[in-house]
């Protein structure tokens, strides 16, 4: 069955410190892999999208995430944190005919 | 920008009220979703629709239906609302698998 695990529920960081959010899924081909972040009460807004070719993708406000099949992972990164990245964030996985499976979500705290 | 527009931020509803949440997207595009969230258990996919008239069921269709008459507007509906549908909302839309663009949510409080 198709899948998707974020394992960390909440992940507390220093503004300027290094930021890894995992995201590990499970599926039968070549997956559709996307983040996501959501704000206090806000919508989801998607930050970056994974297809097919470059296995590192860039996306909006400084994030990066990189494919890697072998680990079936799609892990966010981003090399300095701001007091504004502090939200919620989703990974998630295609799930054929354009419905997509979400993770659970990782809360970011970022220390001042 | 592609917009998608819930009517409400926040609504409060009473038990067995029939409740209408309503979602309006601007960018001509073929598939919408009504997902659900709720704390430790992400989104959950309600209901979603590939065409006008078209919906299928996602994985929490109980106590759900949904209606689109036309193209950019997709409607939930809680026939008769219980407190367990005390959650927050959001709706989606998308072209083929470009990833989504969702609303801002509605928050339904059933007392």
């Amino acid at each position: 069955a198709q899948s998707v695990t974020q394992p960390d529920i909440h992940i507390t960081v220093s503004e300027g410190a290094s930021l890894e959010l995992r995201c590990n899924y499970s599926y039968g081909a070549t997956p559709y892999l996307f983040w996501y972040v959501q704000s206090p009460g806000q919508g989801l807004q998607l930050l970056l999208k994974y297809f097919s070719g470059d296995t590192l993708v860039q996306g909006i406000k400084g994030f990066e995430a990189e494919f890697k099949r072998s680990q079936s992972s799609f892990n966010l990164r981003k090399p300095s944190v701001h007091w504004s990245d502090a939200a919620e964030y989703f990974c998630a996985v295609g799930a054929g005919t354009y419905k997509y499976i979400f993770g659970t979500g990782t809360r970011l705290k970022v220390l001042a | 920008d592609v917009k998608v527009t819930q009517s409400s931020r926040y609504l409060v509803k009473r038990t067995g009220e029939k409740v209408f949440l309503e979602c309006v997207q601007d960018m001509d595009h073929e598939n919408m979703f009504w997902y659900r969230q709720d704390p430790g258990l992400g989104l959950r996919l309600i209901y979603f629709s590939y065409d006008v008239k078209m919906k299928e069921k996602g994985d929490i269709p109980e106590g759900y239906s949904v209606s689109r008459e036309k193209k950019e507007r997709f409607s939930l509906i809680l026939e008769s609302a219980s407190t367990n549908q005390t959650s927050m909302y959001l709706c989606a839309s998308s072209a083929t698998d470009d990833g989504y663009t969702f609303g801002s949510g509605t928050r339904l409080t059933v007392v």
